[in-house]
């Protein structure tokens, strides 16, 4: 079964300093897989998505993910972040079925940003 | 993400009665998915529904919970006689097919179900 783990509960940082969100991930395929944001009250915006090709991949806000097959990791970063930034951050993996929209999230990494 | 509506936003029930969550799917969209979230875990799939149709509830209790997507009209979750473990967030998504690239898959601001 499929599975994602995001190890850090909670991350703070300082406005315009950089962020790495982990994520790694237990799957018998080559996985689809997401990151998610989740502002207060809000429902969850996609970020980014990999399903193949290159395992760097951009995303919306200056988001940036990058897929590591050895590692079983899709670690999400931003070189500089800002405050709009502090939200609840999902990775998934998808594609068990067939299907990329039947997903297995993680339990979410809170970010709080610092001015 | 702001056109897939979820009704209400926050849902309190006594142990016993039963919770109706709707959500409308995005216009043109006929492909439903539910989503719980339990307190600090992850969202977990329970059903994904086409136009009258269940196409996979493999992630549904066994007992107590359906779910439904009419010809007209919302998709509904339903929970009979709630237990206090049901208090969750859930989620639900929508998308024009069941495309694998996901692109098109836009989720609700949820329904807060509190179990008192």
């Amino acid at each position: 079964a499929q599975s994602v783990t995001q190890p850090d509960i909670h991350i703070t940082v300082s406005e315009g300093a950089s962020l790495e969100l982990r994520c790694n991930y237990s799957y018998g395929a080559t996985p689809y897989l997401f990151w998610y944001v989740q502002s207060p009250g809000q429902g969850l915006q996609l970020l980014l998505k990999y399903f193949s090709g290159d395992t760097l991949v951009q995303g919306i806000k200056g988001f940036e993910a990058e897929f590591k097959r050895s590692q079983s990791s899709f670690n999400l970063r931003k070189p500089s972040v800002h405050w709009s930034d502090a939200a609840e951050y999902f990775c998934a993996v998808g594609g068990e079925t067939g299907t990329a929209s039947k997903l297995t999230f993680g339990t979410g990494t809170r970010l709080q940003v610092t001015l | 993400n702001a056109g897939v509506m979820q009704n209400p936003r926050h849902l309190v029930r006594r142990r016993g009665q039963e919770a109706r969550l709707r959500c409308s799917p995005m216009k043109g969209h006929s492909h439903v998915y539910w989503y719980r979230q339990l307190p600090e875990e992850g969202l977990k799939f329970m059903v994904y529904l086409q136009k009258e149709n269940i196409i996979d509830e493999s992630g549904m209790p066994k007992e107590r919970f359906s779910a439904e997507f009419p010809k007209e009209g919302p998709s509904i979750l339903r929970i009979q006689q709630v237990v206090r473990g049901d208090s969750a967030a859930y989620f639900c998504a929508s998308s024009p097919t069941a495309s694998a690239t996901n692109e098109k898959l836009f989720f609700g601001s949820g329904t807060q179900l509190s179990v008192l």
